[in-house]
This record gives C-alpha cells, sequence and structure tokens, in this order.
C-alpha cells in the first residue's frame, strides 16, 4: 500500500529557528505538492514540482520559506526564520503522471512556533 | 480573493438521511473537480472527481453533481452514516490537473449523527 510519508509528524520551536520538513513522494508519482492548512485560510498551495523542477511557488513567503526536491525520493520544506504565523500543518502530496489525476497526501507535519 | 468557495462551514444530518455539500467556483478555466475527505490527525482522501465534460459521476454512496453555467458543484452522500464525520474539501484544476494548480476550497466539516 503505497502512502507519501512525512517527517517529523509535530514540531514544537522556537521562533527565529530553522525547520525542516520532510516528505517522501509514492514512488514513480512525478508531481509533488506542499500545502498549509490553517483555521482561517484552509489548504493553501504553497509550491509544486514536477518531475522535480520547482513549477510555482507563488504561495509561499519568500523571504523566509525555501522547497526543495533533491532526489526523486525526497521533497523538503524550509522555513529560516520561523515566525509564530506559520503555526500549522504542514501536507505534502503526490500526484501519478497523467492528467485528471487525485494527488495522494501525506499525514502532515503539525508546526507549533512558539 | 478566492477561486474556490465552500460557503458552510459545518452541516449535520441525521443517520441514513442525505448528505448535500456544495461548493462553488469562479475560474471558469476550472475543468476537473475533486472531493477529499479529511478526519482529524490525518491526511485528506481522495473520494470522487468529475470533469467538466460530465455533470455526474456517481461512486457508491456518493455522487458528485457539476452545473457550469452557475460554476457550482454538490457532493451528495445517501445514505449518510456515522463514519462519514469528517471535514469535506472541495478542488478544482484547470487543463485536467496538467497546470498542476489544485485549489481547494476552506471546507465543510460533516457530522452524522445516529
Amino acid at each position: 500500500d503505497a502512502r507519501v510519508t512525512q517527517t517529523p509528524r509535530h514540531k514544537v520551536t522556537e521562533m527565529g529557528q530553522e525547520v525542516t520538513m520532510r516528505c517522501q513522494p509514492i514512488l514513480g508519482h512525478n508531481t509533488v505538492f506542499w500545502y498549509r492548512q490553517t483555521m482561517m485560510q484552509g489548504l493553501e498551495l504553497l509550491a509544486y514540482f514536477r518531475n522535480r523542477a520547482p513549477l510555482d511557488d507563488s504561495g509561499m513567503p519568500k523571504d523566509r520559506f525555501s522547497a526543495e526536491m533533491p532526489d526523486a525520493t525526497l521533497a523538503t520544506l524550509k522555513i529560516q526564520p520561523s515566525e509564530p504565523r506559520d503555526s500549522a500543518v504542514y501536507f505534502c502530496a503526490s500526484g501519478p503522471r497523467g492528467d485528471y489525476s487525485s494527488p495522494d497526501f501525506g499525514p502532515g507535519t503539525r508546526l507549533t512556533v512558539t | 480573493d478566492q477561486q474556490v468557495k465552500q460557503n458552510s462551514p459545518s452541516l449535520s444530518v441525521q443517520e441514513g438521511r442525505i448528505s448535500i455539500l456544495n461548493c462553488d467556483y469562479t475560474n471558469s478555466m476550472f475543468d476537473y473537480f475533486l472531493w477529499y475527505k479529511k478526519y482529524p490527525a490525518e491526511g485528506p482522501t481522495f473520494l470522487i472527481s468529475i470533469s467538466s465534460i460530465k455533470d455526474k459521476n456517481e461512486d457508491g454512496r456518493f455522487t458528485v453533481f457539476l452545473n457550469k453555467s452557475a460554476k457550482h458543484l454538490s457532493l451528495h452522500i445517501v445514505p449518510s452514516q456515522p463514519g462519514d464525520s469528517a471535514v469535506y474539501f472541495c478542488a478544482a484544476s484547470a487543463q485536467g490537473g496538467s497546470q498542476g494548480n489544485l485549489i481547494f476550497g476552506k471546507g465543510t466539516k460533516l457530522s452524522v449523527k445516529p
């Protein structure tokens, strides 16, 4: 049963610290998304990659957020420096090749910045 | 501005009755629509989808209806079961998802009472 995995599941950190969230997409999926869920905004798209190339990161605060895919099995989302307003659940999702597909979501990383 | 809107934050339904969840969109380029279900502390899971060439798609107890002229879709669950209690997200994308941008609404929390 192929699944998207995310680590860590929970992260508590102090304001100003660097946070790195990791995602392992489903093998063979060529599109990877990062979403953030907050009470106010629902599920916001932060960035997505296709074949490891970043296609759109317009949803991310560029000064503090960065997203990369060092290889096909790993996607990372970094926040440096973190702020209390970054507290949210961050989801990674991966999608198979082809149109009209439905991305699979990971379990999320719950980030709390104090 | 929100491109995908779910105007009802919550819905309560009696077990065995029909649940109707609504979603409106503003972008006429959207041609692929999905519904995801989310339980607490889990990632969203894909439920059902519809492309713009159809006006109805059915999968067991779940049916999605699309009204392109009104830019409106709805999810019907019949009969509703307590296990259906979750947050339901509507999502939309353009060009069959090939643009990658899967835009979500803020979700509707469904409670099915025994």
